[in-house]
């Protein structure tokens, strides 16, 4: 079973910082996907990585596949920004089925 | 625009009667998935559809039943026999079976009293 591990569990920034949220997993992956939950409850996948880096905004995501863990940074924070964001993996051959993380909490004060 | 639909938003159930929570696509999606979220856990996979007319159980699939008789369309039955109902459901769809590209319903959190 992969198990996925979030740090930290709560973020509390001041608008403008740099900020970076962390998710490791046990075994082989096939892909991760980075999500932001809103207050509301709706999900938005930010990125789904397989290998390397990618930029979308003030949000990056990088993935190390060898050392099992990937990175969200963002940029330039907002409270805006302020959101559960979820690192969930996909593995095994079908790829049907996600395994999340318990979501970083991150608020950002003006 | 293209996306997911979840109905209703919030829903109130007495105790043993069973409720169905809508998900629409019109994504043009073949896979679709149930997940249940709890406070201080991550999402739970609960039925999961990679084509029309079938279905598959996740992990806590014991007192839901699910149906896909349209592509567009997963609709989650939560019955009396889910003895913690309370809980807030997530359905998404993905491009086939890999959960690539992946979309997310707004969720419905229903609360049994």
């Amino acid at each position: 079973k992969n198990e996925v591990e979030q740090s930290p569990q709560n973020l509390t920034a001041q608008e403008g910082e740099f900020i970076t949220i962390n998710c490791s997993y046990s075994v082989g992956i096939s892909a991760l996907h980075w999500l932001q939950q809103h207050p509301g409850g709706g999900i938005v996948s930010l990125f789904m990585l397989s290998s390397g880096k990618k930029k979308h905004g003030r949000l990056i995501a990088t993935i190390n596949i060898q050392e099992k863990h990937s990175s969200l940074h963002i940029t330039a924070s907002h409270p805006r920004d302020s959101a559960v964001y979820i690192c969930a993996v996909s593995s095994g051959g079908s790829n049907y089925k996600l395994t999340f993380g318990k979501g970083t909490l991150l608020t950002v004060n003006p | 625009d293209g996306g997911i639909t979840q109905s209703p938003k919030y829903l109130f159930r007495k105790e043993g009667q069973n409720v169905t929570l809508s998900c629409e696509q019109n994504l043009n999606h073949d896979a679709m998935y149930w997940y249940r979220q709890d406070p201080g856990q991550g999402l739970r996979l609960i039925y999961y559809s990679q084509i029309v007319n079938d279905f598959q159980k996740g992990d806590i699939a014991e007192g839901y039943s699910v149906s896909r008789e349209k592509k567009e369309s997963f609709p989650l039955t939560v019955t009396s026999a889910q003895k913690n109902p309370t809980a807030f459901y997530l359905c998404a769809s993905s491009i086939g079976a890999r959960m690539l590209e992946a979309f997310f319903g707004q969720g419905t959190r229903l609360t049994v009293v």
